[in-house]
């Protein structure tokens, strides 16, 4: 089963307006971290945001923030005043457990963002 | 500059041949992974390793080979039991402090079958 499924395979959103991109994801684990990362064309991953499932507070960093909705699964992306510069893909990812540990990331398979003159 | 460097940036395998991917990073990071990424889709665990001489096999470990002799470096090799390589391969590490810590990625290289 999808761990972490991102709905929008694709999204037009206007210069200076505001997007959300959708993330569900499944764990059975009380514990658990949720990531955003940002991939452009050149292809290199960019990391955006990270939300803790224990956290009470959503995240926020800079023009990003997480509407974070731990009862419904759901760890959307908002994206406020967009530019041109935040045309790309975006994975949403996420690693289960307490520690610190090495339990590697699992992603959903993106949505790509295009933003409008 | 601290980064992970993965090279090269394009490689081509003839049928047959294995291929030996690059990844080095100078981090300190502990932990390292290998993704793979095909077109319009998400990242897929190749294989991951935690500390030197030991790494565990991900999601789609078929057809490949790792290795973890030094921290710095996870290089990964593609045999010719992978018969479907043509892909994006991403290399990452990160620390194990704490749970809020990113996998940071190089750039990737890009592999096509000739």
């Amino acid at each position: 089963a999808q761990k972490i499924t991102q709905t929008q395979p694709g999204m037009f959103v206007q210069e200076k307006e505001a997007v959300t991109l959708d993330c569900t994801y499944d764990t059975s684990d009380p514990s658990y971290g949720l990531f955003w990362y940002k991939q452009p064309s050149s292809g290199e991953m960019i990391f955006l945001i990270y939300q803790g499932s224990y956290d009470q507070q959503n995240a926020t960093e800079g023009r990003y923030s997480l509407n974070f909705q731990k009862a419904r699964k759901s760890a959307n992306l908002v994206i406020s005043a967009s530019q041109l510069g935040d045309s790309a893909m975006y994975f949403c990812a996420m690693r289960e457990g307490q520690a610190a540990g090495n339990t590697p990331l699992v992603f959903g398979k993106g949505t790509r963002l295009s933003v409008i003159a | 500059d601290g980064g992970i460097t993965q090279s090269p940036k394009y490689l081509f395998r003839k049928e047959g041949q294995n291929v030996t991917l690059s990844c080095e990073q100078n981090l300190n990071h502990d932990a390292m992974y290998w993704y793979r990424q095909d077109p319009g889709q998400g990242l897929r665990l190749i294989y991951y390793s935690q500390i030197v001489n030991d790494f565990q096999k991900g999601d789609i470990a078929e057809g490949y080979s790792v290795s973890r002799e030094k921290k710095e470096s996870f290089p990964l090799t593609v045999t010719s039991a992978q018969k479907n390589p043509t892909a994006f391969y991403l290399c990452a590490s990160r620390t194990l402090l704490s749970r809020s810590d990113p996998q940071h990625f190089g750039d990737g290289t890009r592999l096509s079958i000739l």
